[in-house]
Protein backbone atom coordinates (compact mmCIF):
# COMPACT_ATOMS: atom_id res chain seq x y z
CA UNK A 1 0.00 0.00 0.00
CA UNK A 2 1.19 3.42 -0.70
CA UNK A 3 1.38 5.93 1.78
CA UNK A 4 0.99 10.09 1.76
CA UNK A 5 3.14 11.76 -0.80
CA UNK A 6 3.93 14.85 -0.92
CA UNK A 7 5.30 17.99 -3.85
CA UNK A 8 7.75 19.01 -4.02
CA UNK A 9 10.23 17.85 -1.58
CA UNK A 10 11.91 21.53 -1.04
CA UNK A 11 10.40 24.82 -2.10
CA UNK A 12 12.16 28.42 -1.92
CA UNK A 13 10.16 31.17 -2.14
CA UNK A 14 10.91 34.87 -1.18
CA UNK A 15 8.77 37.17 0.87
CA UNK A 16 5.71 38.21 -0.71
CA UNK A 17 5.05 35.31 -3.08
CA UNK A 18 2.68 32.54 -2.92
CA UNK A 19 3.39 28.47 -2.32
CA UNK A 20 1.59 25.88 -3.26
CA UNK A 21 1.65 22.11 -1.79
CA UNK A 22 0.17 19.11 -2.50
CA UNK A 23 -0.69 16.19 -0.74
CA UNK A 24 -2.33 12.67 -1.96
CA UNK A 25 -3.22 10.28 0.86
CA UNK A 26 -3.34 6.69 1.05
CA UNK A 27 -5.91 5.04 -0.78
CA UNK A 28 -8.85 4.53 1.03
CA UNK A 29 -8.18 7.82 3.01
CA UNK A 30 -10.77 10.69 2.78
CA UNK A 31 -9.64 12.97 5.79
CA UNK A 32 -6.37 15.10 4.40
CA UNK A 33 -4.64 17.38 7.55
CA UNK A 34 -2.26 20.06 7.35
CA UNK A 35 0.39 20.74 9.97
CA UNK A 36 3.21 23.15 10.47
CA UNK A 37 6.09 22.55 12.47
CA UNK A 38 8.61 25.27 12.72
CA UNK A 39 12.36 24.20 13.40
CA UNK A 40 12.40 22.72 17.10
CA UNK A 41 8.67 23.55 17.86
CA UNK A 42 6.30 21.25 17.65
CA UNK A 43 3.21 20.15 15.26
CA UNK A 44 0.87 23.18 14.72
CA UNK A 45 -2.48 21.74 13.08
CA UNK A 46 -3.46 23.95 9.81
CA UNK A 47 -6.47 22.23 8.08
CA UNK A 48 -8.52 19.14 8.02
CA UNK A 49 -10.48 18.64 4.90
CA UNK A 50 -12.77 15.83 4.54
CA UNK A 51 -14.98 14.76 1.99
CA UNK A 52 -13.82 17.57 -0.30
CA UNK A 53 -14.86 19.91 2.55
CA UNK A 54 -12.98 22.11 5.16
CA UNK A 55 -14.29 20.42 8.83
CA UNK A 56 -11.69 22.58 10.66
CA UNK A 57 -8.38 24.69 10.82
CA UNK A 58 -6.31 25.73 13.48
CA UNK A 59 -5.31 29.13 14.08
CA UNK A 60 -3.37 30.71 11.40
CA UNK A 61 -4.64 33.56 9.12
CA UNK A 62 -6.48 33.25 6.38
CA UNK A 63 -3.33 33.69 4.00
CA UNK A 64 -3.62 29.84 4.92
CA UNK A 65 -6.23 27.93 2.55
CA UNK A 66 -6.40 24.81 0.90
CA UNK A 67 -8.51 22.44 -0.66
CA UNK A 68 -9.59 18.94 -1.33
CA UNK A 69 -9.75 17.62 -4.47
CA UNK A 70 -12.59 14.77 -5.95
CA UNK A 71 -10.10 11.91 -5.68
CA UNK A 72 -8.98 12.99 -1.74
CA UNK A 73 -5.84 14.71 -2.79
CA UNK A 74 -5.51 18.47 -1.32
CA UNK A 75 -3.73 20.80 -1.57
CA UNK A 76 -2.41 23.56 0.30
CA UNK A 77 -1.68 27.80 -0.45
CA UNK A 78 0.25 30.47 1.31
CA UNK A 79 -0.25 33.68 0.24
CA UNK A 80 1.40 37.11 0.88
CA UNK A 81 4.62 34.61 2.10
CA UNK A 82 6.40 35.59 5.51
CA UNK A 83 9.97 34.56 6.65
CA UNK A 84 7.97 32.83 9.76
CA UNK A 85 6.43 31.05 7.18
CA UNK A 86 9.75 28.95 6.62
CA UNK A 87 9.15 25.35 8.13
CA UNK A 88 8.57 21.67 7.43
CA UNK A 89 4.59 21.25 6.22
CA UNK A 90 3.31 18.31 6.91
CA UNK A 91 -0.11 16.26 5.03
CA UNK A 92 -1.56 13.25 6.90
CA UNK A 93 -4.30 11.16 6.06
CA UNK A 94 -6.73 8.98 8.08
CA UNK A 95 -9.74 7.24 7.44
CA UNK A 96 -13.32 8.54 7.99
CA UNK A 97 -15.64 6.96 10.58
CA UNK A 98 -15.22 5.16 13.53
CA UNK A 99 -11.78 5.61 15.31
CA UNK A 100 -10.50 6.98 12.07
CA UNK A 101 -7.89 9.09 13.86
CA UNK A 102 -4.96 6.96 12.88
CA UNK A 103 -3.10 9.53 11.07
CA UNK A 104 -0.30 8.69 9.06
CA UNK A 105 2.20 11.47 7.92
CA UNK A 106 3.65 12.09 4.26
CA UNK A 107 7.23 12.85 4.00
CA UNK A 108 6.78 16.94 4.16
CA UNK A 109 7.82 19.59 2.17
CA UNK A 110 10.55 21.83 3.48
CA UNK A 111 8.87 25.75 2.58
CA UNK A 112 12.64 27.89 2.46
CA UNK A 113 11.16 31.99 2.63
CA UNK A 114 13.91 34.38 1.50
CA UNK B 1 -7.14 25.35 26.41
CA UNK B 2 -6.74 21.54 25.59
CA UNK B 3 -3.44 20.50 26.50
CA UNK B 4 -1.18 17.60 25.92
CA UNK B 5 2.41 17.41 28.34
CA UNK B 6 5.30 15.63 28.48
CA UNK B 7 8.95 15.96 29.71
CA UNK B 8 11.17 17.02 26.76
CA UNK B 9 13.91 15.60 27.90
CA UNK B 10 16.27 14.11 26.74
CA UNK B 11 15.65 11.13 28.00
CA UNK B 12 19.26 8.93 27.75
CA UNK B 13 19.20 5.25 28.22
CA UNK B 14 21.78 2.46 27.68
CA UNK B 15 21.33 0.11 24.97
CA UNK B 16 19.15 -2.91 26.15
CA UNK B 17 17.47 -1.05 28.77
CA UNK B 18 13.60 -0.17 29.08
CA UNK B 19 12.88 3.67 27.82
CA UNK B 20 9.34 4.86 29.79
CA UNK B 21 8.12 8.30 28.36
CA UNK B 22 4.94 10.10 29.70
CA UNK B 23 2.24 11.92 28.51
CA UNK B 24 -0.54 13.53 30.77
CA UNK B 25 -3.48 15.53 29.06
CA UNK B 26 -5.94 17.77 30.56
CA UNK B 27 -9.09 16.94 27.81
CA UNK B 28 -11.29 14.48 30.08
CA UNK B 29 -13.06 14.06 27.54
CA UNK B 30 -10.11 12.06 25.52
CA UNK B 31 -11.26 8.94 24.32
CA UNK B 32 -7.98 7.81 21.43
CA UNK B 33 -4.15 8.49 22.34
CA UNK B 34 -1.57 7.86 20.05
CA UNK B 35 2.25 7.68 20.21
CA UNK B 36 4.65 9.13 17.06
CA UNK B 37 7.89 8.71 16.76
CA UNK B 38 9.85 11.41 14.53
CA UNK B 39 13.79 11.06 13.24
CA UNK B 40 15.38 14.45 13.05
CA UNK B 41 14.56 15.71 9.91
CA UNK B 42 11.40 13.39 9.06
CA UNK B 43 8.19 13.47 9.69
CA UNK B 44 6.06 11.37 11.91
CA UNK B 45 5.37 7.93 12.69
CA UNK B 46 2.65 6.07 13.95
CA UNK B 47 3.83 3.77 16.49
CA UNK B 48 0.83 2.93 18.84
CA UNK B 49 -2.82 3.60 19.33
CA UNK B 50 -4.93 3.19 22.79
CA UNK B 51 -8.29 3.51 23.24
CA UNK B 52 -8.55 1.32 26.15
CA UNK B 53 -7.24 1.75 29.86
CA UNK B 54 -4.60 -0.84 30.22
CA UNK B 55 -1.87 -1.72 28.67
CA UNK B 56 -1.75 -2.53 24.66
CA UNK B 57 1.58 -4.47 23.59
CA UNK B 58 2.79 -4.38 20.27
CA UNK B 59 6.52 -6.15 19.56
CA UNK B 60 8.75 -4.40 22.13
CA UNK B 61 6.77 -1.62 22.45
CA UNK B 62 3.79 -1.62 25.35
CA UNK B 63 1.27 1.63 25.63
CA UNK B 64 -0.23 2.85 28.80
CA UNK B 65 -3.63 4.09 29.64
CA UNK B 66 -5.45 5.65 32.73
CA UNK B 67 -7.76 7.53 31.98
CA UNK B 68 -8.66 8.04 35.66
CA UNK B 69 -5.17 9.47 36.04
CA UNK B 70 -5.15 11.60 32.28
CA UNK B 71 -2.25 9.78 31.69
CA UNK B 72 -0.54 7.55 28.81
CA UNK B 73 3.01 6.25 28.90
CA UNK B 74 4.54 4.41 25.98
CA UNK B 75 7.10 1.69 27.06
CA UNK B 76 10.46 0.58 24.60
CA UNK B 77 12.04 -2.66 26.09
CA UNK B 78 15.64 -3.77 24.74
CA UNK B 79 16.00 -0.11 23.60
CA UNK B 80 18.15 0.32 20.36
CA UNK B 81 20.16 3.29 19.35
CA UNK B 82 18.06 3.16 16.16
CA UNK B 83 15.14 3.98 18.62
CA UNK B 84 17.23 7.35 19.58
CA UNK B 85 14.43 10.21 17.83
CA UNK B 86 11.71 12.30 19.59
CA UNK B 87 8.38 10.55 20.53
CA UNK B 88 5.55 12.55 20.56
CA UNK B 89 2.15 11.90 22.26
CA UNK B 90 -0.97 12.84 20.72
CA UNK B 91 -4.83 12.78 22.11
CA UNK B 92 -8.19 13.16 20.13
CA UNK B 93 -11.71 13.98 21.78
CA UNK B 94 -13.66 12.61 19.36
CA UNK B 95 -16.44 15.07 18.74
CA UNK B 96 -18.00 15.85 15.43
CA UNK B 97 -16.13 18.65 14.08
CA UNK B 98 -13.74 19.08 16.83
CA UNK B 99 -11.46 15.72 14.97
CA UNK B 100 -8.07 16.87 15.40
CA UNK B 101 -5.40 15.73 17.45
CA UNK B 102 -3.61 17.99 20.04
CA UNK B 103 -0.15 17.09 20.21
CA UNK B 104 2.30 17.22 23.01
CA UNK B 105 6.12 18.61 22.30
CA UNK B 106 7.60 15.55 22.35
CA UNK B 107 10.01 13.51 24.55
CA UNK B 108 14.08 13.65 23.04
CA UNK B 109 15.35 9.90 23.91
CA UNK B 110 18.52 8.93 23.06
CA UNK B 111 19.96 5.18 23.15
CA UNK B 112 23.40 4.99 24.22
CA UNK B 113 25.44 1.69 22.71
Amino acid sequence: EAGVTQSPTHLIKTRGQQATLRCSPISGHTSVYWYQQALGLGLQFLLWYDEGEERNRGNFPPRFSGRQFPNYSSELNVNALELEDSALYLCASSRTGGRGYEQYFGPGTRLTVT
Amino acid sequence: QKEVEQNSGPLSVPEGAIASLNCTYSDRGSQSFFWYRQYSGKSPELIMSIYSNGDKEDGRFTAQLNKASQYVSLLIRDSQPSDSATYLCAVAHNAGNNRKLIWGLGTSLAVNP
